[in-house]
This record gives structure tokens, sequence and C-alpha cells, in this order.
């Protein structure tokens, strides 16, 4: 049973270049939560998807961010025209339907560089 | 807001040694607290969690008790090892079942443990 699955793991863009980020959530997870990890801090929340819905995005910047998780296929996670200071690690967590046990599974994270 | 504060590291310990990590937080009504491990390389993993007050959680002999005088979830364990050398996170749920997976994170703190 595969864990949740970030990719690329390293990604170096240009200023001015977009960035995708993808995550694959484990099997039967319909829930997914991007967050990022700025150098010394913890991690923010970002936004929080079901299947084709942004539920929360309280937690994105305003503009140049963007995330979706289409029907089929993996959540994107989209910043256009990066700058030097979206240079984070991004990591994607998922849950099943419901509260279960409260227990999120995170992946490995996505360490974006921006020249 | 609710927020999290955990100690600075690296905290630097002899195998064997007694580990106390402080965790305080800030949070109106009734939170969830979690404590989470992150290992080099790899993605956060849920190490324990309380969901009411007077809760202790418990796992790899690792502890921590839910106090909602002193708003603590302080992380314990009676003996490390040098395979718990990794960055443990505190963080809280603001305990709604619809955004239970919105976690406010610590900023971590590193644990060095040497033979």
């Amino acid at each position: 049973n595969a864990g949740v699955m970030q990719n690329p793991r390293h990604l170096v863009r240009r200023r001015g270049q977009e960035a995708r980020l993808r995550c694959s959530p484990m099997k039967g997870h319909s829930h997914v939560y991007w967050y990022r990890q700025l150098p010394e801090e913890g991690l923010k929340f970002m936004v929080y998807l079901q299947k084709e819905n942004i539920i929360d995005e309280s937690g994105m910047p305003k503009e140049r961010f963007s995330a979706e998780f289409p029907k089929e296929g993996p959540s994107i996670l989209r910043i256009q025209q990066v700058v030097r200071g979206d240079s984070a690690a991004y990591f994607c967590a998922s849950s099943p339907p419901g509260v279960a046990n409260e227990k999120l599974f995170f992946g490995s994270g996505t360490q974006l560089s921006v020249l | 807001g609710n927020s999290v504060t955990q100690m600075e590291g690296p905290v630097t310990l002899s195998e064997e040694a007694f580990l106390t990590i402080n965790c305080t937080y800030t949070a109106t009504g009734y939170p969830s607290l979690f404590w989470y491990v992150q290992y080099p390389g790899e993605g956060l993993q849920l190490l324990l969690k309380a969901t009411k007050a007077d809760d202790k959680g418990s796992n790899k002999g690792f502890e921590a008790t839910y106090r909602k005088e002193t708003t603590s979830f302080h992380l314990e364990k009676g003996s490390v090892q040098v395979s718990d050398s990794a960055v443990y996170f505190c963080a809280l749920s603001d305990g709604r079942t619809d955004s239970w997976g919105k976690l406010q994170f610590g900023a971590g703190t590193q644990v060095v443990v040497t033979p």
C-alpha cells in the first residue's frame, strides 16, 4: 500500500516561471491538505481539498497560488510567476473520508528552490 | 487565533538519556493536540495524540499529557535511542470535525541522540 506520493522531490525554477507540484494521496483517501514549510519555521496550512472541491483555502496567498484535486489524477499545487520568497518545502497530506482517527498521512515533500 | 510554541532546538542527548520537549498552546474551545515526527528525508508521521483534557497519548515509548490548566502538551521519553534522532513537531487542531486536518504547527525541535 503506497503512501502519499509527491513529485518532484526537488524543483528548481527561475523567477517568473511556473511551478507545479503533484500529490497522489493514499489509496482510498479523498481529502488532501497542502502545507508549506519555510526555513526555520513550522508547517503552515495552505489549502484543504476534496475531490473536485476546494473546502478551505484560507492559508493560500491571494495571488499566484492555486490548487486543484480533480476527479481523476493527483492534486496539483500551482505557483505562477515564482519569486524567491516561494522557496520552501511543500508538503501534501491525505486522509480518508470522515474524522476517522484524526490521522494525517504526509508525503515526503517537494523542495522548491527559486533562483 | 490558535498558536503553538515549542522549545527551540537542537537538543543533543546521549543514548539512554531522558528527553523532554516542551510545548504550549493558545486556543479557544476544545482543541486536539498532536506530536508529529519527521525523520531525515521523510514526511511527517503521527507519533501520538490527545483529544481532551487529561488524556495521555503514548507510542514507541513517548508520552504526552494534555494539560488544560497549563495549556501544555510536553513530549517525554525515558530512554532515547540513536534512532529517535529527528525533528519533532507539536500541533493542534481546533477540534471541529469539519476542519480537523487543518493543523497549527509549532516550529519543530530537532533532537540529536549520540551513541
